[in-house]
């Protein structure tokens, strides 16, 4: 199993330029997320997803799209970048055995993003 | 308002010596209390978690301390090694409920040879 994985792993992109970073997870977990890294600002959620068909705001959404088309796939779409975006981007999925509850959250290795 | 604080901010230790971090919430409907580390360039992964049900949950030669009463937990790290050199997020979360769990700021740990 690959886990969670992320796309691209870097990039640079100019303001008002727009991109969308993909997340993929093999482990069928209904559960998705998507956080930002800030240095001293710990793991800010921007939007998550209880499951296929479906997304929510976090603390952090505005200037950010999502869509999860796909139960294995959460996209995550800027459509006029900032420097302020400039960040560490983290997916992160979960699931509990049972289906009920959403414990561990497992973490892709994360999207540099750059934004000039 | 930050639901989880963490505390120190950053942390230097000597290789052979205890690092402790410190974690303190506010919303006592939180039954699940997990550790995350991460390594520069790498996103978190979970290190050790704990329930209430527990005082205390020891994993080689990390443990987690909770005080259910005083509302706080904490990791210790004992005989640190360089290799335990990374951040550490403490993170609360409610089972059943919100999906959604809440993150301390991080504790960045340099271990010293």
């Amino acid at each position: 199993n690959a886990g969670v994985t992320q796309t691209p792993k870097f990039r640079v992109l100019k303001t008002g330029q727009s991109m969308t970073l993909l997340c993929a997870q093999d482990m069928n977990h209904e559960y998705m997320y998507w956080y930002r890294q800030d240095p001293g600002m710990g793991l800010r959620l921007i939007h998550y997803s209880v499951g296929e068909g479906t997304t929510a705001k976090g603390e952090v959404p505005d200037g950010y799209n999502v869509s999860r088309l796909k139960k294995q796939n959460f996209l995550l779409g800027l459509e006029s970048a900032a420097p302020s975006q400039t960040s560490v981007y983290f997916c992160a999925s979960s699931n509990h055995p049972s289906g009920r509850r959403a414990d561990t959250q497992y973490f892709g290795p994360g999207t540099r993003l750059t934004v000039l | 308002q930050q639901q989880v604080k963490q505390s120190p901010q950053s942390l230097i230790v000597q290789k052979g010596g205890i690092s402790i971090i410190n974690c303190a919430y506010e919303n006592t409907a939180f039954d699940y209390f997990p550790w995350y580390q991460q390594f520069p360039g790498k996103g978190p992964a979970l290190l050790i978690a704990i329930r209430p049900d527990v005082s205390e949950k020891k994993e080689g030669r990390f443990t987690i301390s909770f005080n259910k009463s005083a509302k706080q937990f904490s990791l210790h790290i004992m005989d640190s090694q360089p290799g335990d050199s990374a951040t550490y997020f403490c993170a609360a979360s409610i089972s059943g409920g919100s999906y959604i769990p809440t993150f301390g700021r991080g504790t960045s740990l340099i271990v010293h040879p």
